[in-house]
């Protein structure tokens, strides 16, 4: 099975709409973390927004937030009034096992996010 | 302050061919990260470094494959006898672990194309 799924391939969204970003992650450790990252035409992954497993709280990050659903396996991006520059390619991660352990992030396929003026 | 580089940011070599990938990480970082990103996929783990040491390389895909960090620093991937299907992007990665959740900063990458 896929450790991590994110379904929508291309999504185009008007400009200042919101828009959610799917991902769904499949893991036994009860200790994990969820990364988002965005990837610009330059190629470059920037770090957007983490979630930890056992955080009870959904992290916010200015205009980023994520919808953590502990037991849907779910952890959507949300980009609130969405900008010409938020196009991009965007992942989302997963780290099994807790922090400062098993450093390795498994990747999803993406979502190619088109932000329409 | 500078960021993670790269180099060469291309590189094209032939089938058969030895080359060679260098990443230089953020200045104090102690930890490095290299991944594979082919066409339309995301980043797949290779190799993680601990200082000098490779701390978990089960993600290289065969002994073609090898990296090294002599002085904890700057890391170079190096690759035998290239195929085709090595052909992808090598994207280089750091962290200074010193809070969580522990950020792995991203270089531009290196595009590899195996003729």
């Amino acid at each position: 099975a896929q450790k991590i799924t994110q379904t929508q391939p291309g999504m185009f969204v008007q400009e200042k709409e919101a828009v959610t970003l799917d991902c769904t992650y499949d893991t036994s450790d009860q200790s994990y973390g969820l990364f988002w990252y965005k990837q610009p035409s330059s190629g470059e992954m920037i770090f957007l927004i983490y979630q930890g497993s056992y955080d009870e709280q959904n992290a916010t990050e200015g205009r980023y937030s994520l919808n953590f659903q502990k037991a849907r396996k779910s952890a959507n991006l949300v980009i609130s009034a969405s900008q010409l520059g938020d196009s991009a390619m965007y992942f989302c991660a997963m780290r099994e096992g807790p922090d400062f352990g098993n450093e390795k992030l498994t990747f999803g396929t993406g979502t190619r996010l088109t932000i329409i003026p | 302050g500078a960021g993670v580089s790269q180099t060469p940011s291309n590189k094209v070599t032939e089938k058969g061919k030895y080359v060679e990938l260098r990443c230089d990480p953020i200045s104090g970082h102690t930890a490095l990260y290299w991944y594979r990103q082919s066409l339309g996929q995301g980043p797949e783990f290779l190799i993680y470094f601990q200082g000098t040491g490779a701390a978990d390389d089960s993600g290289l895909p065969n002994d073609r494959f090898f990296a090294v960090r002599p002085e904890g620093s700057v890391s170079t991937l190096k690759i035998q006898r290239t195929e085709r299907g090595d052909s992808a992007v090598y994207l280089c990665a750091s962290s200074n672990r010193d809070r969580s959740p522990n950020e792995q900063f991203f270089g531009p990458g290196t595009r590899l194309t195996v003729l």
